[in-house]
């Protein structure tokens, strides 16, 4: 069965500081892809990044990087410069190739506070 | 792009009532999802469709609920009848096949008293 798991229900940061978001996942496929969305309290989803299971090269959006380890199956989420308006809710997700389902599955999301 | 379009934004309807969620997804994606939002359980996949057939029904909660995709352009989700425990945001995202991003729409916050 695939899983996605955040460990972190909750966490802060300073202004201006670096934070690591944690994800790992499970999954028997060879083939997948890891996403990160935010969730503000206006409550829209937004997509951050994301991750193939055989990229070479971890991915970066701006301030966003996606530290992929893939023996260890963990996808953490790096903002780097954090900023007031991240504060958010963060969900990591996965989308497996098997079957070619398509179904994109989340972690119970992680909730960060930027302090000034 | 106008982006997934969901409607209504709030719903706030009576137990007992039938309640239609609306979405249409963004025009040259072929998979289109719903998704349920609650504190308790987070988000769920409902039901997912590919090229309008449906794919994936198995987190449909109970018979109440029902969805279609009648072309490729809009997607409904109904609850006949609702109940206060099917309170929650609903969300209805669309995709490419493949790889691409899922694209969400603003959701519809549903209040069943």
């Amino acid at each position: 069965a695939q899983k996605i798991t955040q460990t972190q229900p909750g966490m802060f940061v300073q202004e201006k500081e670096a934070v690591t978001l944690d994800c790992t996942y499970d999954t028997s496929d060879p083939s997948y892809g890891l996403f990160w969305y935010k969730q503000p309290s206006s409550g829209e989803m937004i997509f951050l990044i994301y991750q193939g299971s055989y990229d070479q090269q971890n991915a970066t959006e701006g301030r966003y990087s996606l530290n992929f380890q893939k023996a260890r199956k963990s996808a953490n989420l790096v903002i780097s410069a954090s900023q007031l308006g991240d504060s958010a809710m963060y969900f990591c997700a996965m989308r497996s190739a098997s079957g070619n389902t398509g179904k994109l599955i989340f972690g119970q999301g992680t909730t960060l506070q930027v302090k000034p | 792009d106008a982006g997934v379009i969901q409607s209504p934004r709030h719903e706030v309807t009576e137990m007992g009532q039938e309640v239609t969620l609306r979405c249409k997804p963004i025009s040259g994606h072929n998979s289109l999802f719903w998704y349920r939002q609650t504190m308790m359980r987070g988000l769920e996949l409902l039901i997912y469709f590919n090229n309008n057939v449906p794919i994936d029904d198995s987190g449909m909660p109970e018979d109440r609920f029902s969805a279609k995709m009648p072309n490729a352009s809009f997607s409904t989700l109904k609850i006949q009848p609702s109940e206060p425990r099917d309170s929650a945001v609903y969300f209805c995202a669309s995709s490419l096949s493949g790889w691409g991003g899922y694209t969400f729409g603003s959701g519809t916050r549903l209040t069943v008293v």
